[in-house]
């Protein structure tokens, strides 16, 4: 148990549409990052969040764009998705530097 | 830039018999290193890290890794694997654990 927790677990959307996922960290971790990991490969940095301010991205459009709350949940939006978008997303929170990641959650884009 | 192989995307290896799994790194500096584990449907735990000082470092479940500056590697043993232990297995690097970038990831089959 990492004390991180994400919802839901799966979901499908069809292309276009809009998706929010949602991650609760460890109480007390001001520090979260998202991760996408497509099917076979490792997780992909897409961004993090410090006391609710970005403080890192990766590689991805600006359709990706998150939310960091005071209680230290977050949130993960995506816009106009497309079929590659489909994979696993993962949150990671940390204070001290080790990142405790939550188990995920997959979308499926048709 | 900064970047993770992983040479092995499966290895099979027998229960009771040693595992090296390999990682060389791309970075202009000694990154933070880090061993990670994946199980089917579950997220990623941290097995091991390295920050500085000895090279040899010891995680969790009685995995080691060991830091070879010279060579850029950072590769995970286990002296004797038990069933287990199959699962995803990510090697990640990082400058101060922000933007972790991870390897492909190696797949680990146990043998009866």
């Amino acid at each position: 148990e990492t004390g991180v927790t994400q919802s839901p677990t799966h979901l499908i959307k069809t292309r276009g549409q809009q998706v929010t996922l949602r991650c609760s960290s460890q109480s007390g971790h001001n520090t979260v990052s998202w991760y996408q990991q497509a099917l076979g490969q490792g997780p992909q940095f897409i961004f993090q969040y410090y006391r609710e301010e970005e403080n890192g991205r990766g590689n991805f459009p600006p359709r990706f764009s998150g939310l960091q709350f005071p209680n230290y949940s977050s949130e993960l939006n995506v816009n106009a998705l497309e079929l590659d978008d489909s994979a696993l997303y993962l949150c990671a929170s940390t204070l001290t530097g080790e990142l405790f990641f939550g188990e995920g959650s997959r979308l499926t884009v048709l | 830039a900064q970047s993770v192989t992983q040479p092995d995307i499966h290895i099979t290896v027998s229960e009771g018999a040693s595992l090296e799994l390999r990682c060389n790194y791309s970075y202009g500096a000694t990154p933070y290193l880090f061993w990670y584990v994946q199980s089917p449907g579950q997220g990623l735990q941290l097995l091991l890290k390295y920050f500085s000082g000895d090279t040899l470092v010891q995680g969790i479940k009685g995995f080691e890794a060991e830091f070879k500056r010279s060579q850029s590697s950072f590769n995970l043993r286990k002296p004797s694997v038990h069933w287990s232990d199959a699962a995803e297995y990510f090697c990640a690097v990082a400058p101060n654990n922000n933007d972790m970038r991870f390897g492909a990831g190696t797949r680990l089959t146990v043998k009866p």
